[in-house]
């Protein structure tokens, strides 16, 4: 399986912005990189996804490399509520094989938020 | 909208029994879900995919006679833990994929406790 390394942890302070790096050096591609995040005792929650470009959403924006082999979340002003454990993934794009859509969990990134 | 439910929340049972959990897509139909295993601080290992109307794959490593998948509905899966014991217990978490989509949705998990 495609892996992603990520740093163990990152703190921030609230209201600042945030910068979660990933190196996903082996990613193929086609390919997409997933960001979800997890609060403690819940379900994973979709952040973003990309594949080439820069992509925003209402939640976050990911900055991808020129190359692919390095990406950037970016939460722009941080808040209590985004303290979770962020994932990072390279998932599988095959279509119509059994691991279409398959997402590998790493250790991922625990941000820490102060306020 | 895409929310996931799981159905129990969390269950305690004695060894040797089985469980049954339920995962439910409530606002759009899921062709394929997902089911992993969380066990405390580590991440979320996925167990199967599960495709509606055909059999579950199973990942390497996961026996399929102890965690019977049915994906019986666009909007149901179940997840039953036969003969648990003790080892069993963690936090089960599904995730539910519309057709086509890269995103996965997912469940707010069942606690497992296997006395």
């Amino acid at each position: 399986d495609a892996k992603t390394t990520q740093p163990n942890s990152m703190e921030s302070n609230e209201e600042e912005p945030v910068h979660l790096p990933c190196n996903h050096s082996t990613i193929s591609g086609t390919d997409y990189i997933h960001w979800y995040r997890q609060l403690p005792s819940q379900g994973p929650e979709y952040v973003i996804h990309g594949l080439t470009s820069n992509v925003n959403n209402r939640m976050a924006s990911l900055a991808i490399a020129e190359d692919r082999k390095s990406s950037t979340l970016i939460l722009h002003r941080a808040t209590l509520r985004d303290a979770a454990v962020y994932y990072c993934i390279d998932g599988r794009s095959n279509a119509g094989g059994t691991s279409y859509g398959k997402l590998t969990f790493g250790q991922g990134t625990i941000l820490t938020v102060h306020p | 909208g895409a929310v996931v439910s799981q159905h129990p929340s969390w269950v305690i049972c004695k060894s040797g029994t089985s469980v049954k959990i339920e995962c439910r897509s409530l606002d759009f139909q899921a062709t394929t879900m997902f089911w992993y295993r969380q066990f405390p601080k580590q991440s979320l290992m996925l167990m199967a995919t599960s495709n509606e109307g055909s059999k579950a794959t199973y990942e390497q490593g996961v026996e399929k006679d102890k965690f019977l998948i049915n994906h019986a509905s666009l909007t149901l899966s179940t997840l039953t833990v036969t003969s648990a014991h003790p080892e069993d217990s963690s936090f089960y978490i599904c995730s539910a994929r519309v057709r086509g989509g890269y995103e996965q949705y997912f469940g707010p998990g069942t606690r497992l406790t296997v006395t």
